[in-house]
């Protein structure tokens, strides 16, 4: 079972928008950064959101991210066939000395 | 641009070590406010930190590894690198290096997957 909690999956239609939720406690995501990972099937994943909400040269401005207390959110808005990936979201926790990832998110794009 | 290749057997036997290395192009692992980490994902399953070292050499483990685990860094190669002792079949995974710039979990720069079996 992961640190961080997310659902395991979430789908939506082209052009959709679309939230996937991260919740975490205290001693992560309510004390520190959260950032984003997208994994396209077959390759290493890829930072999409880092520091809660800004976005990497390159990336869409379709994906957004927000922080409120101990809990995450990555939207994407305009939902694209390309989009069809699994989502991850990562923090650092002060209890375990480490970093935590979210169990991950498969998006479908129907 | 930054480039991180990792090398290292695809195959190990149960109880043995396994052994993988990061080379790093394009950039130093002495450069500060980075930061140099190993990442697992099992087959079908999501992805699981294991450790990471600092520019300055602090290592920081995964508590459920860290018995098991040592991460090091050859400055004079420019490379880190993974060891993973007493390895069992839930060990194997497809592990990636990556760079964390900034924050210890912004995990900017990563390397091709690597496949790592462990089996007889």
């Amino acid at each position: 079972q992961s640190v961080l909690t997310q659902p395991p999956s979430a789908s939506g239609t082209p052009g959709q928008r679309v939230t996937i939720s991260c919740s975490g406690s205290s001693s992560n995501i309510g004390s520190y950064t959260v950032n984003w990972f997208q994994q396209l099937p077959g390759t290493a994943p890829k930072l999409l959101i880092y520091t809660n909400n800004q976005r990497p040269s390159g990336v869409p401005d379709r994906f957004s991210g927000s922080k409120s207390g101990t809990s995450a959110s990555l939207a994407i808005s305009g939902l694209q066939s390309e989009d069809e990936a699994d989502y991850y979201c990562a923090a650092w926790d002060d209890s375990l000395n480490g970093v935590v990832f979210g169990g991950g998110t498969k998006l479908t794009v129907l | 641009q930054l480039q991180l290749q990792e090398s290292g057997p695809g195959l190990v036997k149960p109880s043995e070590t396994l052994s993988l290395t990061c080379t790093v192009s394009g950039g130093s692992v002495t450069s500060s406010s980075y930061f140099w980490g190993w990442i697992r994902q099992p087959p079908g399953k999501g992805l699981e930190w294991i450790g990471s070292i600092s520019y300055g050499g602090t290592t920081y483990y995964n508590p459920s590894l860290k018995s098991r685990v040592t991460i090091s860094a050859d400055t004079s190669k420019n490379q880190f690198s993974l060891k993973l002792r007493s390895v069992t079949a839930a060990d194997t995974a497809v592990y990636y290096c990556a760079r964390a710039g900034g924050a210890w979990s912004r995990f900017d720069y990563w390397g091709q997957e690597t496949l790592v079996t462990v089996s007889s």
